[in-house]
């Protein structure tokens, strides 16, 4: 079956340092999600990408689709202690929006 | 947080035993899901449903079961609960907002077997 890895597994980077997270699939994604979660919470959406190539930002983070829809990535640019959690990329497939996720990258920020 | 409780937030069950997770949402959502959260895993999903009665199996169903009666409630149960069904489990609703069709998710029920 479909593998989605990210990589780095962890990231402890000092505050206002820039953090990036890569997401690779073993098949051709559909559509990507993003989502974070914060230590002990449950996952919350970031943002979808749905086209080849595509670049979206929210403020200080931006993602990215590759041109050939098997990889992507998050980058946050001047990291806050707020940023901490565990990133996770998904791959939504199907009527059924079922998802697919990544490995997920955890994220610890230092003042 | 999409109106979505799950009960119990915490169990611990003896190997062997039946076990039932529940998650119920107030915004009448069709589509429903079970995912399990272990390290170096990420989330992997069990079982859905688009509806009542309506239900299929994920990438790691063995050993569960689901049931839908109600379009507010989702059922998730371990027939006979191992040790390595200790987990995290996260129910999901799909949403149909501007969004489009991301995923909320619930609290989250940390189940122990012992």
């Amino acid at each position: 079956g479909q593998q989605v890895m990210q990589i780095p597994q962890y990231q402890h980077v000092q505050e206002g340092e820039d953090f990036t997270t890569y997401c690779n699939s073993s098949t051709t994604l559909s559509n990507i999600q993003w989502y974070k979660q914060r230590p002990g919470g449950h996952p919350v959406f970031l943002i979808q990408l749905v086209k080849s190539g595509e670049v979206k930002k929210q403020k200080r983070l931006t993602f990215q689709f590759g041109e050939a829809k098997k990889n992507s990535s998050l980058h946050i640019t001047a990291t806050q202690t707020t940023d901490v959690g565990t990133y996770f990329c998904a791959d939504q497939t199907g009527t059924a929006s079922k998802l697919t996720f990544g490995t997920g990258t955890r994220l610890q920020v230092t003042l | 947080d999409a109106g979505i409780t799950q009960s119990p937030r915490h169990k611990v069950t003896e190997t062997g035993t039946p076990v039932t997770l529940r998650c119920h949402q107030t915004e009448n959502h069709r589509y429903m899901y079970w995912y399990r959260q272990d390290p170096g895993h990420g989330l992997r999903l069990i079982h859905y449903s688009y509806g009542v009665k309506d239900t299929d199996k994920g990438e790691v169903s063995d050993g569960y079961s689901v049931s839908r009666s109600k379009t507010e409630d989702f059922l998730l149960t371990l027939e006979s609960a191992t040790s390595s069904q200790t987990s995290v489990y996260f129910c999901a609703i799909r949403g149909s907002g501007q969004g489009g069709t991301e995923a909320f998710f619930g609290q989250g029920t940390r189940l122990t077997v012992v």
